[in-house]
């Protein structure tokens, strides 16, 4: 069974600061992944794509990767209230080609 | 604008009936998925799509049905054979279901029987 592990929180971080989150997996094959902000009651939305080990960063998002130790993070810098949300990982598994989401980190901001 | 369309946005089911939610893509995308979120849980998946005419059960197919006539539409049926069908409903698409292709999702669909 290929999995997705996320700390499900809440990580609360103060208005300001660098909210760090955190993500592994455990098929070795996969090549394309991805961070998702999900608002309560809404719909996922796409926050970040990463396919090669390293940095990429996108205004105050850096998503990084690291295929060795299978291990996905994303950090938000100067983190706002508005970025309460959870925060779900998704990997594009190989083989079947299936998207595996993990259960999600709630990021709480305190203003 | 283009985009994933889901409808309605909240469904109400009584005991042993069929349901059916709709999803709609305007992004001329190849595969097309269907997923549950249950409180406080990832989501998983239905049932997918990655060509017209032909689909996947996913990890959790029982109780459920699909179809996929229209490259444009994937529409879900939740039949009475699912035994807990309470839960948001969420449609997603992508151009193709290979590396590095991105996931879309609609706005869903929120089900509860009563």
């Amino acid at each position: 069974q290929k999995e997705v592990e996320q700390n499900s929180g809440p990580l609360s971080v103060p208005e300001g600061a660098i909210a760090s989150l955190n993500c592994t997996y455990s098929d070795r094959g996969s090549q394309s992944f991805f961070w998702y902000r999900q608002y309560s009651g809404k719909s996922p939305e796409l926050i970040m794509s990463i396919y090669s080990n390293g940095d990429k960063e996108d205004g105050r998002f850096t998503a990084q990767l690291n295929k060795a130790s299978q291990y996905v993070s994303l950090l938000i810098r100067d983190s706002q209230p508005s970025d309460s949300a959870t925060y779900l990982c998704a990997v594009l598994t190989s083989g079947t080609y299936k998207y595996i989401f993990g259960t999600g980190t709630r990021l709480k901001v305190l203003a | 604008d283009g985009g994933i369309t889901q409808s309605p946005k909240y469904l109400f089911r009584k005991e042993g009936q069929n349901v059916t939610l709709s999803c709609e893509q305007n992004l001329n995308h190849d595969a097309m998925y269907w997923y549950r979120q249950d409180p406080g849980q990832g989501l998983r998946l239905i049932y997918y799509s990655q060509i017209v005419n032909d689909f996947q059960k996913g990890d959790i197919a029982e109780g459920y049905s699909v179809s996929r006539e229209k490259k444009e539409s994937f529409p879900l049926t939740v039949t009475s054979a699912q035994k807990n069908p309470t839960a948001f409903y969420l449609c997603a698409s992508s151009i193709d279901s290979r590396p590095p292709s991105t996931q879309y999702f609609g706005p869903g669909t929120r089900l509860t029987v009563l």
